[in-house]
């Protein structure tokens, strides 16, 4: 079935820093989802991408869809504690939005202050 | 903002017992889902239902699981007999529609544990 690759596995950062992750794959997504996940919560969705080389942001993130289709990026400017936590890539196949998502293994963050 | 509930937060059950795990969506959702994701490991798809019925399931998603829409509100994941590798954080989602673009939302999810 489909893969997503992400990395880094964790990352420890200074507060203030900028943070970099991403993720690949050997096979084309249609779109690209970035989720948080805190302890004991379900993932919340940060950034949604649906056009190849599309480069969004939200805030002090920024997101973008490989133009192969087939990577992703999420970057983080000037850390701050609450940014703590797990954060997924997701990728669909599927041109509608019930198909499923496929989720890489996460890079856990972790922010000093 | 309108959340997805799931209830309960926690459930322990015995190896063999059935549960049920409870999702309220977003109202004016269509879509609904469920995940679980083992301690530790990546979240994975069960399955999706749409309009009363199942729309795609998981390799995971075997005859000892079963959904289930019972009223306008909830929306039931069921597993009947439990083993102990089902122990994992469950989590419903739903989305506002099949139009390309509608992104899913999570619920804080059901721990289970089979002992």
């Amino acid at each position: 079935g489909q893969q997503l690759n992400q990395s880094p596995q964790s990352m420890f950062i200074q507060e203030g820093e900028d943070v970099s992750m991403n993720c690949t794959s050997s096979s084309i997504f249609n779109t690209w989802l970035w989720y948080k996940q805190d302890p004991g919560e379900g993932p919340v969705l940060l950034i949604a991408l649906y056009k190849a080389g599309e480069l969004t942001s939200n805030g002090r993130l920024t997101a973008q869809f490989g133009i192969t289709r087939k990577d992703s990026f999420l970057n983080i400017s000037a850390s701050i504690p609450s940014d703590v936590g797990i954060y997924f890539c997701a990728g669909q196949v599927g041109e509608t939005s019930g198909s499923r998502l496929t989720f890489g293994e996460g890079t856990q963050l972790t922010v000093n202050p | 903002e309108p959340e997805v509930t799931q209830t309960p937060s926690h459930q322990v059950t015995q190896m063999g017992q059935e549960v049920i795990l409870r999702c309220v969506p977003i109202s004016n959702h269509l879509y609904f889902y469920w995940y679980r994701q083992i301690l530790g490991q990546k979240v994975e798809f069960l399955v999706s239902f749409y309009n009363n019925e199942i729309s795609e399931k998981s390799e995971i998603f075997d005859d000892q699981f079963s959904v289930e829409r019972p009223d306008g509100s909830n929306f039931t994941l069921k597993i009947r007999s439990t083993k102990l590798e089902d122990s994992a954080m469950y989590f419903c989602a739903s989305s506002e529609s099949v139009r390309f673009g509608s992104p899913l939302h999570f619920g804080n999810g059901t721990r289970l544990t089979v002992t």
